[in-house]
């Protein structure tokens, strides 16, 4: 059974900070990894698709990175902002299925303060 | 519009009610989701649509009964829940079956069992 683990479990860093956020996941076999953030209370926002064939993928101040061998992910959040104050959850979707069930990690939650 | 609606987004009631939560999307995604969050955990999926037909389940209580009438829309029938079912629903698409496509989420209804 596919299990997703994030760490650390919380961080909380001042503006301007460069932070790596981590994700493992126990089975390799998987179609693409997804990183979401989560506002308290709010649904979920997609911030990156790493597709299985991918080595990583950018948007804007966001890099995620894949390594599928090895079972791990990381997100790299640049010249962080107390906007970006979030819980942030990885999620792979595991290759025995067709369909995209997502499993998700554990969640870092994330503080950055003025 | 790449939005994916959820209504209500709160919800309380007893435990004989019978009640119904609603997702939404013009996206023209062919397969929908829906999800179960509890408090301070990742979110477990419960069931997935592909082409309007039920395609997985997840083992889910039958006291939870989906709905999908047409490709837009997804619903969620409500029925004798227990206090242990209060958590957040979330709704997700995705443009097709591929698993290797991006997943949107709505922004959830927060249910509460009394």
């Amino acid at each position: 059974k596919q299990e997703v683990t994030q760490i650390p479990a919380a961080l909380s860093v001042p503006e301007g900070e460069n932070l790596v956020l981590n994700c493992s996941f126990t089975d390799s076999a998987i179609y693409n990894l997804q990183w979401f953030r989560q506002d308290p209370g709010k649904g979920l926002t997609s911030l990156l698709l790493i597709q299985s064939s991918q080595r990583e993928q950018t948007s804007g101040r966001l890099n995620a990175s894949l390594d599928k061998s090895s079972g791990r992910s990381t997100l790299y959040i640049a010249a962080s902002q107390p906007g970006d104050s979030a819980t942030y959850l990885c999620a792979v979707s595991p290759s025995d299925t067709g369909f995209q069930k997502l499993v998700f990690g554990t969640g870092t939650r994330l503080l950055v303060s003025p | 519009d790449t939005e994916v609606t959820q209504t209500p987004k709160h919800l309380v009631m007893g435990m004989t009610n019978k009640k119904s939560l609603k997702c939404e999307q013009h996206m023209g995604h062919r397969a929908m989701y829906w999800y179960k969050q509890k408090a301070k955990k990742p979110p477990e999926l419960m069931f997935v649509y592909s082409y309007e037909k039920l395609s997985i389940n997840e083992s889910v209580p039958s006291r939870f009964s989906p709905e999908c009438p047409n490709s837009s829309l997804l619903n969620l029938h409500l029925h004798a829940l227990q206090p242990e079912d209060s958590a957040l629903y979330l709704c997700a698409s995705s443009p097709r079956q591929d698993p290797n496509t991006e997943a949107f989420f709505g922004q959830g209804t927060r249910l509460t069992v009394v």
